[in-house]
């Protein structure tokens, strides 16, 4: 299994463009979640899915949009970007409709300028 | 769910055993006591979880008190790679619908 995937690993916008950042799982779990990762501070959540065709608002979810139309594959898109969302963003997997034990993804290292 | 309180800092000589402690004084009967750990730049890593009884798995031991108030991740024979920041986050297994981080222990092996 190649666990929980995330491209690109790296990406440089200006402000105002637009993107989807991608994650992928095939260990067929049914939870997934979207994280950032500022500079020297914590993870906050972003939206969650507890299955195909059901997503939900984390913590800080204004400026992007999530969609699951399959159990593998979790885009994240950002509308139109802002300094402020410069960011490290992981993606992250669980077994079941729950987030205990999640696996997550090594990471999408997001700058804008 | 309940909060829970860690030391932001703690250091740890290599091949000793790192005790890290969690305080969560209001957990509720249905809550589990989860660790996480990001080694440097690194996704969150899933280590243990338990509810009453002391776990133990290839990575770690999970020491809860009889009065679930607290609790220790112990690392037996710390190495260099354990270097990392220690997540203890408490959940009604099988209920949560979201996994909040906290701010965690710093955790720095040393030689």
């Amino acid at each position: 299994n190649a666990g929980v995937t995330q491209t690109p690993k790296f990406q440089v916008l200006k402000t105002g463009q637009s993107m989807t950042l991608q994650c992928a799982q095939d260990m067929n779990h049914e939870y997934m979640s979207w994280y950032r990762q500022d500079p020297g501070m914590g993870l906050r959540l972003i939206h969650y899915s507890v299955g195909a065709g059901i997503t939900d608002q984390g913590e800080v979810p204004n400026g992007y949009n999530v969609s699951r139309s399959t159990t593998e594959d979790f885009p994240l898109r950002l509308l139109s970007a802002a300094p402020s969302q410069t960011s490290v963003y992981f993606c992250a997997s669980s077994p079941g409709t729950v987030p205990d034990t999640q696996y997550f993804g090594p990471g999408t290292r997001l700058t804008v300028l | 769910d309940a909060k829970t309180t860690q030391p932001p800092s703690m250091d740890c000589a290599e091949g000793r055993a790192a005790n890290l402690p969690c305080n969560h004084s209001t957990i509720s009967g249905n809550e589990y006591v989860y660790w996480y750990r990001q080694i440097h730049s690194q996704g969150p890593q899933y280590i243990i979880h338990g509810l009453k009884n002391n776990e133990t798995n290839e990575m770690a031991s999970l020491i809860i008190t009889e009065d679930r108030k607290s609790s220790t991740l112990i690392l037996p024979h710390a190495t260099l790679r354990d270097t990392a920041v220690y997540y203890c986050i408490v959940l009604p297994r099988g209920t949560a619908s979201k996994l909040t981080f906290g701010t965690g222990t710093r955790l720095q092996v040393t030689l």
